[in-house]
């Protein structure tokens, strides 16, 4: 499977900090994606991004921005945390073409 | 919008039994198809897929194939083991360049029993 790693696994935090979730690949993929699940509504997109510095909003992407500086590196930010965003995060990355995507193990996070 | 309905479960089955998760699907153009399994603790991972009508995916006994008369892409099991125990999602991907997304269903979670 695609090298995807994602940082940290596990967090606890408080309302109002910042938080960052990085999502490391090694396979050069073109394309990475952050989605959030909540059960009862599967996977979210949150962001993506189609190229270094390049990026786009999901369905869900209130209180959150991204950044991608490289290709290999793709960091979620929740600038002032709230309770709603106690989730599990996930990573994606996809190749060119008509190739699936590819998940990291996820980060679960829960803001107190 | 694109969207995906797949049935909510849980489902819960002893060993060897035959498994069905219905899943259909709406969408502009003509979207690939995805079952994705999650383990407990994990991330999610590619089960199988279809790219064009009447495809068939297949993986490790699993099975879907993709119906655009009906929109659906039902998985399909013949006999079930413990080890199959997971949360399956289904979903499509539209788009193409720098807009490749995928729309996912809600999950259904599957227990198999010895």
């Amino acid at each position: 499977d695609a090298g995807i790693t994602q940082s940290p696994r596990h967090k606890v935090t408080e309302t109002g900090t910042p938080v960052t979730l990085r999502c490391h690949q090694t396979e050069n993929h073109r394309y990475m994606y952050w989605y959030r699940q909540d059960p009862g509504h599967g996977l979210r997109l949150i962001h993506y991004s189609y190229g270094v510095k390049d990026t786009d909003k999901g369905e869900v992407s209130d209180g959150y921005s991204v950044s991608r500086s490289k290709t290999e590196d793709f960091l979620l930010t929740l600038e002032s945390a709230t309770s709603s965003q106690t989730s599990v995060y996930f990573c994606a990355t996809q190749g060119e073409g008509n190739q699936p995507q590819h998940f990291g193990d996820g980060t679960r996070l829960s803001i107190l | 919008g694109d969207s995906v309905t797949q049935m909510e479960g849980p489902v819960t089955l002893s060993e060897e039994a035959f498994l069905t998760i219905n899943c259909t699907y709406t969408a502009t153009g003509y979207p690939s198809l995805f079952w994705y399994v999650q383990y407990p603790g994990e991330g999610l991972q590619l089960l199988l897929k279809a790219t064009k009508a009447d495809d068939k995916g297949s993986n490790k006994g699993f099975e879907a194939t993709y119906r655009k008369e009906t929109t659906s892409f039902h998985l399909e099991k013949g006999s079930v083991q413990v080890s199959d125990s997971a949360v399956y999602f289904c979903a499509l991907r539209t788009g193409g360049g720098s807009n490749y997304k995928l729309t996912f269903g809600k999950g259904t979670l599957l227990t198999v029993n010895p």
